[in-house]
């Protein structure tokens, strides 16, 4: 059984530019979390979807918007890159009161 | 404001000797999780607490979970080198419980060094 796996794993972009993460969460989970990781810090909530729509956000600019698809996964758009978003994008699913965290994906913004 | 903090933030300990993780919050929460990180890596998970008193173990961590004073302990017992990592606690606040999960909040982290 996959966990919940994100994809790129590692990727450089350019100020100003946008970029799009993909998340599949673990089989038989309907609800994707995203959360931001900034090194040496916490992860953040971003933001949490839950048939196809946004339930609940956490303190992001609108620069930040996702999408969820019929087959539960999702995506994380970022807008206008700026380099403070360079960041470890942590996407989670959740059965019961068991969250699972994929791998991450790496955002360096230069 | 929703906080959970975490202390100390930075832990060195020889190995052999135990320690405690301390980890505050300050909303309503009967819900907390320990993850650990490995430089470079995802959140892996330790521990679900899931009401006051609960305690649960496993090999050289044990953590418990105060809800009354809003605190949670990660103790390590004789420590290895192998423990070394990041230790995170998070609160679910229970204002989710209408229906949300993996709404977390937090704590910056206790980055845990191990030396021989």
């Amino acid at each position: 059984d996959a966990g919940v796996t994100q994809s790129p794993t590692h990727l450089i972009k350019t100020r100003g530019q946008q970029v799009t993460l993909r998340c599949s969460p673990k089989s038989g989970h309907d609800t994707v979390s995203w959360y931001q990781q900034a090194l040496g810090q916490g992860p953040q909530f971003i933001f949490q979807y839950y048939e196809e729509e946004e339930r609940q956000r956490g303190n992001f600019p609108d620069r930040f918007s996702g999408h969820q698809f019929p087959n539960y996964s999702s995506e994380l758009n970022v807008n206008a890159l700026l380099l403070g978003d360079s960041a470890l994008y942590l996407c989670a699913s959740s059965s019961r009161r068991t969250i699972y965290f994929g791998e991450g994906s790496w955002l360096t913004v230069v | 404001e929703l906080k959970v903090e975490q202390n100390p933030l930075f832990l060195s300990m020889q190995e052999g000797k135990n320690y405690t993780i301390y980890c505050n919050y300050s909303t309503t929460s009967d819900r907390l999780y320990w993850y650990r990180q490995d430089p470079g890596k995802s959140l892996e998970s330790l521990f679900v607490l899931l009401s006051n008193g609960a305690v649960k173990q496993e090999g050289r961590l044990m953590a418990s979970l105060d809800t009354k004073a809003r605190l949670s302990t990660l103790h390590i017992t004789a420590a290895v080198h192998d423990l070394s990592a990041t230790y995170f606690c998070a609160v679910f606040p229970q204002m989710n419980y209408g229906g949300s999960q993996g709404n977390l909040i937090f704590g910056k982290g206790t980055k845990l060094s191990v030396k021989p």
